[in-house]
């Protein structure tokens, strides 16, 4: 079975563009969540969609934005990239459909702002 | 804001020795509990969860013991091994919410000497 699918891997932009990241959850899953790690923040949620409704969203600016297909993948975007930015974003999946089922992350997709 | 916090932020330990990680919570109305290891350039790998109801959870090689009295979470890892040697980070969530958002912990940096 495959994993959570995060798209690309690797990435660099310049200030002031804007980025899209891709997630393909694990077959079945219609939970995704979006994360971003860097080293002075550690972990820290972005958002989280179900059914291609976003129900839950962290204390992140309105520059970052995510949306759902109906085919459960996720794409978030990062727009007016700031050098701040740059991190590793993670994606998660879950089947989502009764608490507490287990969260399984991707590779992540490391961005990096010039 | 509440938080999930670590002890300690490193750890080394012989291989073949027992290693424990600890993890401090602070959200009295967290349930559910999930450990993950991060190798570097990674994404975290999900290693076990507990939840409130429980006080304790083998795993292969591993442990999850939950104090809820007094908020703590521990990771014990039986003879460790090289292949051990990683980041590990443990995460909460309230499952009542309706979501799924976790909040992480600092991480602790597990080294295994030879």
């Amino acid at each position: 079975k495959a994993g959570v699918t995060q798209t690309p891997r690797y990435l660099i932009k310049t200030r002031g563009q804007q980025v899209t990241l891709s997630c393909s959850p694990i077959s079945g899953h219609r939970s995704v969540s979006w994360y971003q790690q860097t080293p002075g923040q550690g972990l820290q949620f972005l958002f989280e969609y179900f059914s291609e409704t976003q129900r839950n969203k962290g204390n992140f600016p309105g520059r970052f934005s995510g949306r759902q297909f109906s085919n459960s993948r996720s794409e978030m975007n990062v727009s007016t990239l700031e050098l701040g930015d740059s991190a590793l974003y993670l994606c998660a999946s879950s089947v989502g459909q009764a608490s507490g089922n287990t969260i399984y992350f991707g590779e992540g997709s490391w961005l990096t702002v010039v | 804001g509440e938080s999930v916090g670590l002890h300690l932020p490193t750890l080394s330990v012989q291989e073949g020795d027992n290693s424990i990680i600890n993890c401090a919570y602070s959200n009295s109305a967290s349930d559910y509990f999930i450990w993950y290891k991060q190798e570097s350039g990674k994404g975290p790998q999900f290693i076990i969860d507990i939840r409130s109801n429980m006080d304790k959870r083998q795993g292969q090689r591993v442990t999850v013991l939950l104090n809820k009295t007094v908020k703590h979470l521990s990771l014990q890892i039986a003879a460790t091994q090289p292949g051990d040697s990683a980041v590990y980070f443990c995460a909460e969530t309230s499952t009542g919410a309706g979501s799924y958002q976790l909040t992480f912990g600092k991480g602790t940096k597990l080294s295994v000497i030879p």
